[in-house]
């Protein structure tokens, strides 16, 4: 089984919708993050969570809000969807280990906002 | 300007070639350094990290890090079909932080039979 799941994979939505992207992962990790993906600008951080009670903004927040249910789960929604939301989703999860820590991606979420 | 510049591709070897891959960055704080691959349709996976300047090999990997030129690179040796996907540079400044990451666009590299 997955250690970062991410459902749904494909959403199809319209504008003015509010939706909900959800994360759940079975790692064991303190800090959840999510991401969005489009075509020649790379990953950029939306929100991120370091327990339960932590949450912040990142690069790229507004239009987006979050809820940590949980250690293992992280939403995101998106209050009402517009066009340019239209991208790739990512969770990800990381610990410290030692000197470095790694992030571990979900498998992705492809929304498309009419 | 974005802080991370990646060539987004694609890059087409021939199997059994050598891929080069490389990122430019502008924010002299960077310490930590990570690439990532994609393949289609999945979440990113940590390739490789590496820590201030100088050389780390891992199998046919091997990535280098200069960073009195704010540059990094990651060289695949003996290329092969499955090494096609997206690379994706990471970086960060924080030390004993959280690890926020910049990430490049990406690039994306055919190896074909």
């Amino acid at each position: 089984d997955a250690d970062v799941t991410q459902t749904p994979r494909n959403r199809i939505t319209k504008t003015g919708k509010r939706i909900m992207l959800e994360c759940s992962q079975t790692k064991g990790h303190d800090r959840m993050y999510w991401y969005r993906q489009d075509p020649g600008l790379g990953l950029r951080l939306i929100y991120y969570s370091f327990d339960v009670k932590d949450i912040n903004k990142g690069e790229i927040s507004d239009g987006y809000s979050v809820s940590r249910q949980a250690q293992a789960k992280f939403s995101l929604s998106l209050e009402s969807a517009i066009p340019n939301q239209t991208a790739l989703y990512f969770c990800a999860t990381s610990t410290r280990d030692r000197a470095q820590e790694t992030q571990y991606f979900g498998p992705g979420t492809r929304l498309l906002v009419l | 300007q974005k802080e991370v510049e990646q060539d987004p591709g694609p890059l087409s070897v021939p199997e059994g070639a050598i891929v080069s891959l490389n990122c430019t960055y502008s924010n002299s704080a960077f310490q930590y350094f990570m690439w990532y691959r994609q393949y289609s349709r999945k979440g990113p996976e940590l390739l490789m990290y590496t820590y201030s300047s100088g050389n780390k090999e891992d199998g046919r990997f091997t990535a280098q890090v200069d960073k009195s030129s704010k540059y990094i690179s990651l060289f695949i040796r003996d290329s092969q079909p499955s090494d096609s996907a997206t690379y994706l540079c990471a970086m960060s400044g924080q030390t004993d932080s959280w690890g926020k990451l910049q990430f490049g666009a990406g690039t994306q590299v055919v190896v074909t039979p």
